[in-house]
């Protein structure tokens, strides 16, 4: 089956850090690109990071920008997500999501999501 | 990195077709065909449902169809079912940040 499972989210205080996991089965991990996708609380979907298939190319939305480093280890079939400077805005639940073809920028598989709370 | 413009909401009854606009700039929509469309669910995650402005993945009905004109994409559903009632989402890929940006979301509504 192919799935995506994400993990490590909690309640962080502002300032903090936190490091995302995205752990991928059932298909060959590093023939794809791979995102980050957040949704905050009640609001709309928001792209957050993307990684090329093998780690050399990264891009970021400018909200997050020089605050969060994405990266992968094909080794492990995983990905992850470094958040630092954590803001309350940041709170959300965190989706990776696996790029359906190439560089089409279409997500065919979607985690369950895991939630980061920045909060004092 | 502005995002895409869709409505808030759009409603049909059952058996009717409706279409859900998404607008960007020349920088995103208008200027690539890399537009996609998710259906999601309350508490779940979103769907593929068009990819790269008007093709349908494996599995994903024929009641759904995409097109683009310009810097507005749109996603139509015709034979609409009370399955459909969800928030629909369009992205696109954009030059800004050479990676996605999405729409602000459009909650369909099965009358």
């Amino acid at each position: 089956e192919v799935q995506l499972v994400e993990s490590g989210g909690v309640v962080v205080q502002p300032g903090g850090s936190l490091r995302l996991s995205c752990a991928a089965s059932g298909f060959t991990f590093d023939d794809y690109a791979m995102h980050w996708v957040r949704q905050a609380p009640g609001k709309g979907l928001e792209w957050v990071s993307l990684i090329s298939w093998d780690g050399g190319s990264t891009y970021y939305a400018d909200s997050v920008k020089g605050r969060f480093t994405i990266s992968r280890d094909n080794s492990k079939n995983s990905l992850y997500l470094q958040m630092n400077s954590l803001r309350a805005e940041d709170t959300a639940l965190y989706y990776c999501a696996k790029e359906y073809g190439d560089d089409d920028n279409a997500f065919d598989i979607w985690g369950q999501g895991t939630m980061v709370t920045v909060s004092s | 990195q502005s995002a895409l413009t869709q409505p808030a909401s759009v409603s049909g009854s059952p058996g009717q077709s409706i279409t859900i606009s998404c607008t960007g700039t020349s920088s995103d929509v208008g200027g690539y065909n890399y537009v996609s469309w998710y259906q999601q669910h309350p508490g779940k995650a979103p769907k593929l449902m068009i990819y790269e402005v008007s093709n349908r993945p494996s599995g994903v009905s024929n009641r759904f169809s995409g097109s683009k004109s310009g810097n507005t994409a749109s996603l139509t559903i015709s034979g609409l079912q009370a399955e459909d009632e969800a928030d629909y989402y369009c992205s696109s890929y954009t030059s800004s940040s050479s990676g996605s940006v999405f729409g602000t979301g459009t909650k369909v509504t099965v009358l």
